[in-house]
C-alpha cells in the first residue's frame, strides 16, 4: 500500500502570509488524493479533493496542486488566520484511504 | 453531506473489559470504515463493515479483537475486546460521500483510555 509523507514539522506563520504544506506518495499516482483539517479532539474534515488529471484545485483560501511526476501533492492557504490553526491531513485512495501523518499548522496573529 | 452521531465520546475502562462504540449515520450507506488514531499518530484503518456480511479486516486487526455490527445501512457498532493500555486511542467511524466526489464524513471519535 502507498506510503505517504508530509512536513514532519510543525508550521508556524504570521496572520496573513501563507502556508504551504507538502504531501509525498511513494508508490503508483492515485486516481484522486484528498486533504483534511483536523482539530484537537475532534475528527478530520474534508477539504478538498483533486484528481490525477486536475493540476490545480481551489476553494476559498485554499488551493491543491497534485504533480504526478514528482509523487507530489501541495496544500495552500492562502492570508492565513488563527482560525485556520489546526492539523492538516493528507491522504491516498487505493483501495482504502490511507493517511498522511499530518502536519499542524499554527497561525500567530 | 452525511451527518454521523458518534458515541461515547470518551471512555476510561479497566484492563480487560470491552467497549462498544456505536456510530448512526443520517442516512443509509454501503459501506462504513473504522479508523483508530493512536497518541500523535495518524489515522489507521481497522475495518470496513457491509451491511449483511462480515467485516473486512485490516493486516493486523482481527475481528476476535474488533467485533463488528452491521445491523442496517445507517448503523454500526465497533467494539474493543479484552483492553490493554496498548488500546488506549480514538477510535472513529466514517463514511464515504460519493466515490471519488466528496471525500469522507468522520465521526467526532471516541477517546478511550485504558487503566
Amino acid at each position: 500500500s502507498q506510503k505517504i509523507e508530509q512536513n514532519s514539522e510543525a508550521l508556524n506563520i504570521q496572520e496573513g502570509k501563507t502556508a504551504t504544506l507538502t504531501c509525498n506518495y511513494t508508490n503508483y499516482s492515485p486516481a484522486y488524493l484528498q486533504w483534511y483539517r483536523q482539530d484537537p479532539g475532534r475528527g478530520p474534515v474534508f477539504l478538498l479533493l483533486i484528481r490525477e488529471n486536475e493540476k490545480e484545485k481551489r476553494k476559498e483560501r485554499l488551493k491543491v496542486t497534485f504533480d504526478t511526476t514528482l509523487k507530489q501533492s501541495l496544500f495552500h492557504i492562502t492570508a492565513s488566520q488563527p482560525a485556520d490553526s489546526a492539523t492538516y491531513l493528507c491522504a491516498v485512495n487505493d483501495y482504502k484511504l490511507s493517511f498522511g501523518a499530518g502536519t499542524t499548522v499554527t497561525v500567530r496573529a | 453531506s452525511a451527518v454521523i452521531s458518534q458515541k461515547p465520546s470518551r471512555d476510561i475502562c479497566q484492563r480487560g473489559t470491552s467497549l462498544t462504540i456505536q456510530c448512526q449515520v443520517d442516512s443509509q450507506v454501503t459501506m462504513m470504515f473504522w479508523y483508530r488514531q493512536q497518541p500523535g499518530q495518524s489515522l489507521t484503518l481497522i475495518a470496513t463493515a457491509n451491511q449483511g456480511s462480515e467485516a473486512t479486516y485490516e493486516s493486523g486487526f482481527v475481528i476476535d479483537k474488533f467485533p463488528i455490527s452491521r445491523p442496517n445501512l445507517t448503523f454500526s457498532t465497533l467494539t474493543v475486546s479484552n483492553m490493554s493500555p496498548e488500546d488506549s486511542s480514538i477510535y472513529l467511524c466514517s463514511v464515504e460521500e460519493g466515490i471519488g466526489a466528496g471525500g469522507y464524513t468522520f465521526g467526532s471519535g471516541t477517546r478511550l483510555t485504558v487503566v
